[in-house]
């Protein structure tokens, strides 16, 4: 089955600096890669997502790449803020006629110091 | 906006006992999960529901475990016989597939503690 692993586990960064993620992936039939933000006491919430017919997509002060070749994804978040501290996760997932299945990454806990 | 909602926020319970975990998902959505995470550990998928069937399960969704979904809103998922290994953050999620759209959308969680 498939295997996300995500590093680094903790990130910590001055306000208005930038924090990458990054993630790889052991299936290459994956096609669907989403992020997500999980603040303390809160489910999981999606912050953007992308799929391996696209190599690069940004939101704003969020954007994710990826490499379908090496199998590697990357969440890039810019101009950091406070608010931008929490638990991220990467996970990986393909189509499966129906329902999909994500597959996880570790998480990673962004500290931004004010 | 809508949302997944889950009930209750913090489950106790004695090992050997059984739990029904409830969620309530977005309401036109047509794709519905259970997860969990042990405390430290990565979000793990346990169960897909489609079409008032499993669709998918992992290793972890063992006869123990089931889900139901008894009415047009709540999805259940029921343990039968409580183990302490057990004892983790149990996410529910829905979907809609619209074209290759399929987000799932995650409640925020039932933390059960099996003593």
């Amino acid at each position: 089955g498939e295997n996300v692993e995500q590093h680094p586990s903790t990130l910590s960064v001055q306000e208005g600096d930038s924090a990458v993620i990054k993630c790889t992936y052991s299936d290459s039939a994956s096609n669907y890669f989403p992020w997500y933000k999980q603040e303390l006491g809160k489910g999981p919430q999606l912050i953007i997502d992308i799929r391996s017919n696209v190599g690069e997509k940004k939101d704003q002060r969020i954007a994710v790449t990826l490499n379908k070749t090496a199998k590697h994804f990357s969440l890039h978040i810019t101009e950091t803020q406070p608010e931008d501290s929490a638990v991220y996760f990467c996970a990986a997932s393909r189509s499966s006629g129906s329902a999909r299945q994500l597959t996880f990454g570790s998480g990673t806990q962004l500290t931004v110091l004010p | 906006e809508p949302e997944v909602t889950q009930t209750p926020s913090h489950q106790v319970t004695q090992m050997g006992q059984e739990v029904i975990l409830r969620c309530v998902p977005i309401s036109n959505h047509l794709y519905f999960y259970w997860y969990r995470q042990i405390l430290g550990q990565k979000v793990e998928f346990l169960v897909s529901f489609y079409n008032n069937e499993i669709s998918e399960k992992s290793e972890i969704f063992d006869d123990q475990f089931s889900v139901e979904r008894p009415d047009g809103s709540n999805f259940t998922l029921k343990i039968r016989s409580t183990k302490l290994e057990d004892s983790a953050m149990y996410f529910c999620a829905s979907s809609v597939r619209v074209g290759s759209t399929d987000t799932q959308y995650f409640g925020p969680g039932t933390r059960l503690t099996v003593l």
